[in-house]
Order: C-alpha cells, then sequence, then structure tokens
C-alpha cells in the first residue's frame, strides 16, 4: 500500500527555536493533513491542504503541498512547551482516495 | 457540529476472550469511518475503513474484524484475542468522498493479559 516516510522521526530542541518536519511518498497525494497526539489521546488536526503548492498557517504552524504533490512539510515557529507530542502527516491517495494513511510520526521533545 | 465518540476508554482482557470497540459519529450523515490500531511510540496503522453501510475495506490480514451495522456506527471485534492485540486503537470519520479532513477520537487503550 501507499506510504509516507515522515522525517525527522525525533526532534530535541530548545524553547523558542523553530521546528520543520517533512514527509515524503512515493506517489502522488490529492490531500495532505497534519496532526499532532498528545500522550494518551487522539491525533488532532493542525493543518489541511488541497492543492499542489499551498501554503497554510494556522498560527506559529505552517504547513505546505509540495509542487510534485509527493511531499509536505510542517513548520512551527518560536516552539513552546505546550508544543511537545508526536506530530503525524496523512494523505489521501488518488488510488485509495478514501483511504487516509499515516507517516511514522516525529516526536517533539523541547527543553526549556 | 459533529463529534465521535469510542468507548470504552481503556479495556484489560484476558487472551481468548471477544472483543468488541465501538465508535459512533453525530452530526453528519454518511461519513467515511476508519479503524487505526497504534503500538507503543509507534505510528497509525489502518485497520479497516467503511464507506458505507455493510461495506468494510480490510487493510491488515489478522485477528480482527470489522462491521457497519449502521450508518454513523462502527464496531471492531474480535472472537478470540491475543496478547499481540494489545494497542491503542482509534476511530476516525472524514465526509463522504474522501480527501477531506479527518477527525479522531479519543481511542480505546486495550492491553490483552
Amino acid at each position: 500500500g501507499q506510504q509516507l516516510n515522515q522525517s525527522p522521526q525525533s526532534m530535541f530542541i530548545q524553547e523558542g527555536e523553530d521546528v520543520s518536519m517533512n514527509c515524503t511518498s512515493s506517489s502522488i497525494f490529492n490531500t495532505w493533513l497534519w496532526y499532532k497526539q498528545d500522550p494518551g489521546e487522539g491525533p488532532v488536526l493542525l493543518i489541511a491542504l488541497y492543492k499542489a503548492g499551498e501554503l497554510t498557517s494556522n498560527g506559529r504552524l505552517t504547513a505546505q503541498f509540495g509542487i510534485t504533490r509527493k511531499d509536505s512539510f510542517l513548520n512551527i515557529s518560536a516552539s513552546i512547551p505546550s508544543d511537545v507530542g508526536i506530530y503525524f502527516c496523512a494523505g489521501f491517495s488518488p488510488q485509495g482516495a478514501q483511504k487516509l494513511v499515516f507517516g511514522q510520526g516525529t516526536r517533539l521533545t523541547i527543553n526549556p | 457540529s459533529q463529534t465521535i465518540h469510542q468507548w470504552p476508554a481503556t479495556l484489560v482482557q484476558p487472551v481468548g476472550s471477544p472483543l468488541s470497540l465501538e465508535c459512533t459519529v453525530e452530526g453528519t450523515s454518511n461519513p467515511n469511518l476508519y479503524w487505526y490500531r497504534q503500538a507503543a511510540g509507534r505510528g497509525l496503522q489502518l485497520l479497516f475503513y467503511s464507506v458505507g453501510i455493510g461495506q468494510i475495506s480490510s487493510e491488515v490480514p489478522q485477528n480482527l474484524s470489522a462491521s457497519r451495522p449502521q450508518d454513523r456506527q462502527f464496531i471492531l471485534s474480535s472472537k478470540k484475542l491475543l496478547l499481540s492485540d494489545s494497542g491503542f486503537y482509534l476511530c476516525a470519520w472524514s465526509r463522504t468522498g474522501g480527501s477531506t479532513e479527518a477527525f479522531f477520537g479519543q481511542g480505546t487503550r486495550l492491553t490483552v493479559v
């Protein structure tokens, strides 16, 4: 099935630093979604992207839908302690438009 | 507004016992419904998805099955649990047609002992 490769797997940063993570696929995607998951909770949707080249912001978060439709990135600016968690990319592929697949996640740890 | 409910929140079951996890969605019609499993510290593995009543797509051959007896109800079942079935089970929904936002329930922590 479709695979999403997300990197890095983990990040250890200082509070106030900017963060960048990305997701790539061997096949094109129609939609890219970015989620954050806190321990013991379900993932919460952060940003949804629907068009190649689209750049969307949500507060300190910015995400882009790659031109090739095979990648996406998420940036977090001026990180704060509550940004700690696991971030996932996800996408609906044209081959299985109803099927939502996920990357492996990026675990973000922030040192105060 | 739409809401998704999953229960129970936690469950401890002995090996060989049956399983039934339920997920319901409110405030929308004919949603796409999904079941995922997440091992500790790992990503989300898609188990089943459904685009309509009685329509189930299975992604991974395993000891589990899914059913959709009503439009907004999705059930994950097993006849006999294995130790390897332990994990965090998540239900999600998206609008019909796919390629839109998807929203998750709070999850069920299953421990098979």
